[in-house]
């Protein structure tokens, strides 16, 4: 079972960065991680994913630690509308689905 | 259309009834997956189409849940004799075969009475 450790909620300024903690202590060498995101009353939106190295795109930047055993999910100017469940998931190569666990629940303060 | 498309986007029922979900995915998207969210949990996986196949139905809670879809595009979830347990938000995704990006639709909420 792909387990990953986040936790259950953080608060956030508006337009500061974000940094979200995951860890994935048993991941293997073949392991995605990705990220995904839930607003409310909304199905969850793909953010982000990486295998070893720090990956940017428009919405965020994703961190990945040299042992794999760790990543971060960089928000780097929080507004509103980011406010929602993060999910960190582990994906093994041969996995075609994802397996969500509780995720972080991201309040941004005005 | 653009994005993943479920109806009804609400369902009431009652204990007993027979339900069906259906998902309408992106066009071109040969995977089709199926989820289930109870209230402050993460989605749960219920089963994965390739095509018309079911590839993988490992997460399908017992026998009187059952999915399919006939023609590789749209699918139905058909749930059987209903009980309290199945209200929850059901949660269809799609993606190109092979793909890393799962695209979900919006969900229906299911709630039985």
């Amino acid at each position: 079972d792909a387990k990953t450790t986040q936790p259950n909620s953080m608060e956030s300024n508006e337009e500061e960065p974000v940094h979200l903690p995951c860890n994935h202590s048993t991941i293997s060498g073949t392991d995605y991680i990705h990220w995904y995101r839930q607003l409310p009353s909304q199905g969850p939106e793909y953010v982000i994913h990486g295998l070893t190295s720090n990956v940017n795109n428009r919405m965020a930047s994703l961190a990945i630690a040299e042992d794999r055993k760790s990543s971060t999910l960089i928000l780097h100017r929080a507004t509103l509308r980011d406010a929602a469940v993060y999910y960190c998931i582990r994906r093994s190569g041969s996995a075609r689905q994802l397996t969500f666990g509780s995720g972080t629940q991201l309040t941004v303060l005005p | 259309g653009a994005g993943v498309s479920q109806t009804p986007s609400n369902k009431v029922t009652e204990k007993g009834k027979y339900v069906e979900l259906r998902c309408d995915p992106i066009s071109g998207h040969t995977a089709l997956y199926w989820y289930r969210q109870s209230l402050g949990q993460g989605p749960e996986f219920l089963i994965y189409f390739q095509g018309t196949g079911a590839a993988d139905d490992s997460g399908l809670p017992n026998d009187r849940f059952f999915a399919v879809r006939p023609e590789g595009s749209v699918s139905t979830l058909k749930i059987q004799r209903t009980e309290r347990g199945d209200s929850a938000v059901y949660l269809c995704a799609s993606s190109v075969a092979g793909a890393n990006v799962l695209t979900f639709g919006a969900g229906s909420r299911l709630t039985v009475l």
